[in-house]
């Protein structure tokens, strides 16, 4: 089974400022791993994934993350926030395979301040 | 592309009574839906994975009589929350796997905000 921990729970940081959103996961097998952004009573909006290749990933709205196996951390980077970031932040992890489900972690709250 | 939608958005309903929630791929067609739980201030748990034309899959401690979930169509998945009580009350999310895409990419609905009196 696969795991996924987001150590912070929320995340202050002001406006224009970088910000590194931590995620760690347990796995025995390949997997899959993604950033979800959740807006208050939204649903997930996917922000990047990592399925293979280059360890960079960019994903939208200037978000990045690094996969990083023999740490097995997936952290989410953004060089400048902004306000409209603020939001809930989720790791998820799956097997790779077409019908594998999603774990996910127990998200962060990045919360941005003038 | 890649649309999910879910209605109601937001129900409140009284206890004893059945809620349906509708879950549609607008604009690809889901071989496999799946359905999430969320409560205030956490992460997302997996009830059920629904797969068109068949039954349901059940995460451990769901119980199948109590959300009953219907996949009929490639484009169209229902929960229906049964005889429904205040511990019920969530956001219910659900979540639409494109057919023929080799990975897991899961597509998310807005969530529907169940409030049982």
């Amino acid at each position: 089974a696969q795991s996924v921990t987001q150590l912070d729970s929320q995340v202050p940081v002001f406006e224009e400022a970088p910000v590194e959103l931590r995620c760690n996961y347990s796995s025995s097998v390949s997997v899959y791993l993604f950033w979800y952004v959740q807006y208050p009573n939204q649903g997930l909006q996917l922000l990047l994934k990592y399925l293979s290749g280059s360890t960079l990933v960019k994903g939208i709205n200037g978000f990045e993350a690094e996969f990083n196996k023999s740490q097995t951390s997936f952290h989410l980077r953004k060089p400048s926030v902004h306000i409209s970031d603020t939001a809930e932040y989720f790791c998820a992890v799956s097997r790779t395979g077409t019908a594998s489900k999603l774990t996910f972690g127990t998200g962060t709250r990045l919360q941005v301040t003038l | 592309g890649a649309v999910v939608s879910q209605h109601p958005s937001r129900v409140i309903c009284k206890s004893g009574t059945s809620v349906k929630i509708e879950c549609r791929s607008l604009d690809f067609q889901a071989t496999t839906m799946f359905w999430y739980r969320q409560f205030p201030k956490q992460s997302l748990m997996l009830m059920a994975t629904s797969n068109e034309g068949s039954k349901a899959t059940y995460e451990q401690g769901v119980e199948k009589d109590k959300f009953l979930i219907n996949h009929a169509s490639l484009t169209l998945s229902t929960l229906t929350v049964t005889s429904a009580h205040p511990e019920d009350s969530s956001f219910y999310i659900c979540s639409a796997r494109e057919t023929g895409r080799r990975y897991n990419e899961q597509f998310f609905g807005p969530g529907t905000r169940l409030t049982v009196l």
